[in-house]
């Protein structure tokens, strides 16, 4: 069964950037969609964008002027940089695999920006 | 970019059967947005239900199924249990290099 596992700061002072990375275990990291997902405190669920395996990227129009995504198949892992960061991207952040086989979400991991 | 619709709530009696439904602002909801329903428990971590507009993971108990109705992607539970409780999100694609984008949410409450 696949696992995915993000890691990175919990807390980020506002104006740096903020850097996640999701482990995949299980599976391979190829033939699917990797996306990133956050959740800010009691709201709802906000796609930031995904890349394919193949290389390929798609960003939310909202935030892709400040976000990276991208692929490491060789340590099965992909990472999102978020940079500028403010109050507002204080969120769980997710990452999510999505494909003809269905979506696996990981376990997500809460991202405070504060100075 | 598109907006998804979702009804922000909706109740159901134990042992009923409730649709909940979602909309695009692009128009009809087709096979070809590949609608995700996916299920987050208060506290807990979203998990996919549904993919593909129909497809059923493994973990998904077979009360709830998708499809697609009047224009608009559907999940449907018949049998509603107490732990059926929780906030449920829409996922489309838009397709090749467009946003994916989740609808706000229809929370769910089992009484």
């Amino acid at each position: 069964q696949v696992q995915l596992r993000e890691s990175g700061p919990g807390l980020v002072k506002p104006s740096e950037t903020l850097s996640l990375t999701c482990s995949v275990s299980g599976g391979s990291i190829s033939n699917h969609y990797w996306s990133w997902v956050r959740q800010p405190p009691g709201k709802g669920l906000e796609w930031i964008g995904y890349i394919h395996y193949s290389g390929s990227t798609n960003y939310s129009p909202s935030l892709e002027s400040r976000i990276t995504i991208s692929l490491d198949t060789s340590k099965n892992q992909f990472s999102l940089n978020l940079n500028s960061v403010t109050a507002a991207d204080t969120a769980v952040y997710y990452c999510v695999r999505s494909s003809s086989s269905g979506g696996y979400w990981g376990q997500g991991t809460l991202v405070t920006v504060s100075s | 970019q598109a907006v998804v619709t979702q009804e922000p709530s909706l109740t159901v009696s134990p042992g009923g059967t409730v649709t909940l439904t979602c909309g695009s602002s692009t128009g009809a909801v087709t096979n070809g947005h590949y609608p995700y329903w996916i299920q987050q428990k208060p506290g807990q971590v979203p998990r996919t239900l549904i993919y593909d507009t129909a497809n059923r993971h493994s973990w998904t108990p077979a009360r709830f199924s998708g499809s697609l109705l009047g224009g608009r992607a559907a999940l449907t539970l018949s049998g509603a249990l107490p732990e059926d409780e929780a906030d449920y999100y829409c996922w489309l694609s838009f397709g090749r290099g467009r946003p994916w984008v989740f609808g706000g949410g229809t929370k769910l409450t089992v009484l």
